[in-house]
């Protein structure tokens, strides 16, 4: 089975923090994902990853920056945390870059910024 | 650019009855459609996808959808919902062509009643 972990499950920082959301998948898949899902607006792709160090912007990259410098690593950087960034951020990887690949999901981060 | 559209926010229904959830999707040409489940405090999980062929999709935990494409629509069916059925249902898009990634709905709750 695939497994996607997301290195907490609920984080509390102050407004202008720098954050760093990590994600893990461990079944050698080339597309890790960031998404940030609130209420009534579903999911939205904030940044994507075909490779190592390669990025992409999603729908709603601002504010936001991303680092992959391993194969099974994609983390998510908040450089300034406001509190319009409290959010459910997911994590997703994919075996590679086609849309029709299926998405496998961690248990998700739930950020709050004071 | 493709869209989807789930109408129904919030649903509920008595444990053995049988369920339908509604989506909608807008693209030019025969999209990737895809049904993900969330369970309370987990990520999401693939119940089902259609990329072309059969119309009527079956996937995990006995659900299944109907590709219709004459009314631009993917609903999820299920005979008879279980108390473990609640959860949060997200119906996605990706185009068939290009480099567009997931777009997601904005999901339908779904709660089950004794």
């Amino acid at each position: 089975d695939v497994k996607v972990t997301q290195s907490s499950r609920y984080l509390v920082k102050r407004t202008g923090e720098k954050v760093f959301l990590e994600c893990v998948q461990d079944m050698d898949h080339e597309n890790m994902f960031w998404y940030r899902q609130d209420p009534g607006l579903g999911l939205r792709l904030i940044y994507f990853s075909y490779d190592v160090k390669m990025k992409e912007k999603g729908d709603i990259p601002e504010g936001y920056s991303v680092s992959r410098e391993k194969k099974e690593r994609f983390s998510l950087i908040l450089e300034s945390a406001s509190t319009n960034q409290t959010s459910m951020y997911l994590c997703a990887s994919s075996l590679d870059s086609g849309a029709q690949e299926t998405q496998y999901f961690g248990p998700g981060t739930r950020l709050l910024v004071l | 650019a493709q869209s989807v559209t789930q109408p129904d926010i919030h649903i509920t229904v008595s444990e053995g009855a049988s369920l339908e959830l509604r989506c909608n999707y807008s693209y030019g040409a025969t999209p990737y459609l895809f049904w993900y489940v969330q369970s309370p405090g987990q990520g999401l999980q693939l119940l089902l996808k259609y990329f072309s062929g059969d119309t009527l999709v079956q996937g995990i935990k006995g659900f299944e959808a109907e590709f219709k494409r004459s009314q631009s629509s993917f609903n999820l069916r299920k005979p008879s919902v279980h108390w473990s059925d609640a959860a949060e249902y997200f119906c996605a898009v990706a185009p068939s062509v290009g480099n567009e990634k997931l777009t997601f709905g904005t999901g339908t709750r779904l709660t089950i009643i004794p």
